[in-house]
């Protein structure tokens, strides 16, 4: 059974008009967590919740955002994509951020975002 | 600080030949470490973890990787390889710094010959 969800698998948007990607996950985790994967690169995370809390990366670019309004679900908002977006973008949750008692980050399948 | 390096960008091994994908780390308290395997087009899937209890820790696919403190190193290994196995692998480290900090390496890409 699926347990983080992420739809649509592939989307493509042009250069400057906004797209929103989801995420939902069936583990009642408290944490949720948004990267970009770039070709051949590493996971970069942009953000996370903790519960309501909003957690963003300092080098994150302002073109994103986040929203999570409920436990289950949070989405990602590219205001104006550029080509340089184009990326995998992954979702992943996690029970709590307890980092010395190793939590596990489960993620999602991901979304393909290709900008034209 | 915490920074994790992934030896090899690539490797490849022959199919039922054995594996070794090599990770050192760096962190100045006691991390957490994960290997993750990513097939293409997919999501990361855990293959194990290491949370200071035993310091061989099995996964699964028959995948395996021992925690040497000594030598900072979380090398994944197996056995056999076999052709499903060929996929990007990343380690990971987190570290209890008191704030959140989730490490990824750059990745080994591994090719599995027939």
């Amino acid at each position: 059974d699926a347990m983080v969800i992420q739809n649509p698998r592939y989307q493509v948007t042009q250069f400057g008009k906004p797209v929103t990607l989801s995420c939902s996950q069936t583990l009642n985790h408290n944490v949720m967590y948004w990267y970009q994967q770039k070709s051949s690169q590493a996971p970069k995370l942009l953000f996370h919740y903790y519960d309501k809390d909003f957690n963003n990366e300092a080098d994150t670019p302002d073109n994103f955002q986040s929203r999570r309004p409920n436990t289950s679900f949070c989405f990602l908002d590219i205001r104006s994509p550029g080509l340089g977006d184009a990326a995998m973008y992954l979702c992943a949750t996690s029970r709590g951020l307890a980092e010395g008692r190793g939590e596990t980050q489960y993620f999602g399948p991901g979304t393909r975002l290709l900008v034209l | 600080a915490q920074s994790v390096t992934q030896l090899d960008s690539h490797v490849s091994v022959s199919e039922g030949t054995p594996v070794l994908l090599r990770c050192n780390y760096s962190s100045s308290y006691s991390p957490s470490l994960f290997w993750y395997v990513q097939h293409p087009n997919k999501g990361l899937q855990l293959l194990l973890k290491y949370t200071s209890a035993a310091t061989l820790v099995k996964g699964i696919n028959g995948f395996e990787a021992e925690f040497k403190k000594s030598e900072t190193s979380f090398h994944l290994t197996k056995p056999s390889a076999h052709m499903s196995d060929a996929a990007e692998y990343f380690c990971v480290v987190r570290g209890n710094t008191g704030g959140f900090k989730t490490i990824f390496g750059a990745g080994t890409r591994l090719f599995v010959k027939a």
